[in-house]
């Protein structure tokens, strides 16, 4: 149950885009599309952004969007605004009805 | 309006025991899993347990296993966790999270699964310290 991998920080300028890796192995995010994505302020419960890889809830704004490849899911998110910074946290199943989360992302909007 | 509460968190020694509650509201809570998840202060999120919607089964993290214990009491819409011999890392916020749950094949023979965390409460501290 390692934690998936994620960069510690990223940044961009306000309209930019921004894409943040989270880096599993065979057994969690190669084996499963069940990745999510979740957005935390500090203080704040998590929200989720996307998840199935690609999948937005409704309500999400269609500026942020999900892939994945092989072992590897990313977040992007187009139009960056001031409002975009906070933490973001990939999560994917690991089997067996268990799920693990990656270290996050602190999100800073320049 | 799907709502989550949990209560109970507090300050407690190493060793000793504690029992967080999360009231649920707003869908059918036998219907779906639910899943506790910490935060250790300034870390990030992990996920330590989950129950099916039945709480037939319970699943758990390698950290908290033979320490905590889930349940649930679908008549009271709520979901429990247990937590013993608690050392001082065990300190964090602890966040209660309804799973999210997709389905495929027709309309009358669906077969569900779980993609995430969908709905989450608003978190309750737990602070392990002598």
């Amino acid at each position: 149950q390692s934690a998936l991998t994620q960069p510690a920080s990223v940044s961009g300028s306000p309209g930019q885009s921004i894409t943040i890796s989270c880096t599993g192995t065979s057994s969690d995010v190669g084996s499963y599309n069940l990745v999510s994505w979740y957005q935390q302020y500090p203080g704040k419960a998590p929200k989720l952004l996307i998840y199935e890889a690609s999948k937005r809830p409704s309500g999400v704004s269609n500026r942020f969007s999900g892939s994945k490849s092989v072992n590897t899911a990313s977040l992007t998110i187009s139009g960056l605004q001031a409002e975009d910074e906070a933490d973001y946290y990939c999560c994917s199943y690991a089997g067996s009805s268990t799920w693990v989360f990656g270290g996050g992302t602190k999100l800073t909007v320049l | 309006e799907v709502q989550l509460l949990e209560s109970g968190g507090g300050l407690v020694q190493p060793g000793g025991s504690l029992r967080l509650s999360c009231a649920a509201s707003g869908f059918t809570f036998s219907s779906y899993a639910m899943s506790w998840v910490r935060q250790a202060p300034g870390k990030g999120l992990e996920w330590i347990s989950g129950i099916s919607g039945s709480g037939d089964s319970t699943y758990y993290a390698d950290s908290v296993k033979g320490r905590f214990t889930i349940s649930r009491d679908n008549s009271k819409n709520t979901v429990y966790l247990q937590m013993n011999s608690l050392r001082a890392e065990d300190t964090a916020v602890y966040y209660c999270a309804k799973q999210g749950r997709g389905y495929y094949g027709s309309e009358v023979r669906k077969t569900y699964y779980y993609y995430g965390m969908d709905v989450w409460g608003q978190g309750t501290t737990v602070t392990v310290s002598s």
